[in-house]
């Protein structure tokens, strides 16, 4: 059966990077689209982006555009979103999701930006 | 971008009873041959959201049929027929795998 398996909390400070990876397995990798969905604490759910993993090719959401990358490792089955300039804002719980449908969702990774 | 709103923000419904959320699209939600790119989720705090309801009407496997979806073009309803206590939730509407409507909280009266 499917299974995604995201990395583990973050703690940033304001101005760095974080790198969130999502390993997937019970199907072929190539096959679904993946994207990413955040949500604040107390707050709904954010369309981050999403990616092809066959061509690597990713759309991004406005509010994302020049911050956020969205990469791959095809031969183990691993995305990677990866988000700069973090703020206090980007705080939130990021999801993994593998578009079927019905789309599969990861338990989520914490990113916590705080000085 | 296409956006999404539903209605209301917050329900009360007693237990047993019926509860029914909006989500409105500003687009058409048509893919292809009468099937429409919506998806209704559920969230329980702590957790992941949970697809209730693809293709706007296909129950998820091993969701109770009192979960119901209905519409097409840009409107939509979640119907749950019999509030039971586990269904105490954030639910959301989402387009194309992209996009999510603001969220309608249930809570028993």
């Amino acid at each position: 059966q499917v299974q995604v398996e995201q990395s583990g909390a973050e703690v940033k400070k304001p101005g760095a990077s974080v790198k969130v990876s999502c390993e997937a397995s019970g199907y072929t990798f190539s096959t679904y689209d993946i994207y990413w969905v955040r949500q604040a604490p107390g707050q709904g759910l954010e369309w981050v982006g999403c990616m092809n993993p066959r061509s690597g090719a990713s759309v991004y959401a406005q509010n994302f555009l020049g911050r956020v990358t969205m990469t791959r490792n095809t031969s183990i089955s691993t995305a990677y979103m990866e988000l700069r300039s973090l703020t206090s804002e980007d705080t939130a719980v990021y999801y993994c999701v593998i578009q079927m449908p019905p789309d599969f969702w990861g338990q989520g990774t914490l990113v916590t930006v705080s000085s | 971008d296409i956006v999404m709103t539903q209605s209301p923000d917050s329900l009360a419904v007693s237990l047993g009873e019926r509860a029914t959320i909006s989500c409105k699209s500003s687009q058409s939600l048509l893919y292809s041959s009468n099937k429409y790119f919506l998806t209704w989720y559920q969230q329980r705090p702590g957790q992941p959201p949970k697809p209730l309801i693809y293709w706007a009407s296909t129950r998820e496997s091993g969701v109770p049929d009192r979960f119901s979806g209905s519409g097409s073009g840009t409107d939509f309803t979640l119907t749950i027929s019999s509030l039971q206590p586990e269904d105490v939730a954030v639910y959301y509407c989402q387009q194309f795998s992209r996009t999510f409507g603001q969220g309608t909280r249930v809570e028993v009266k």
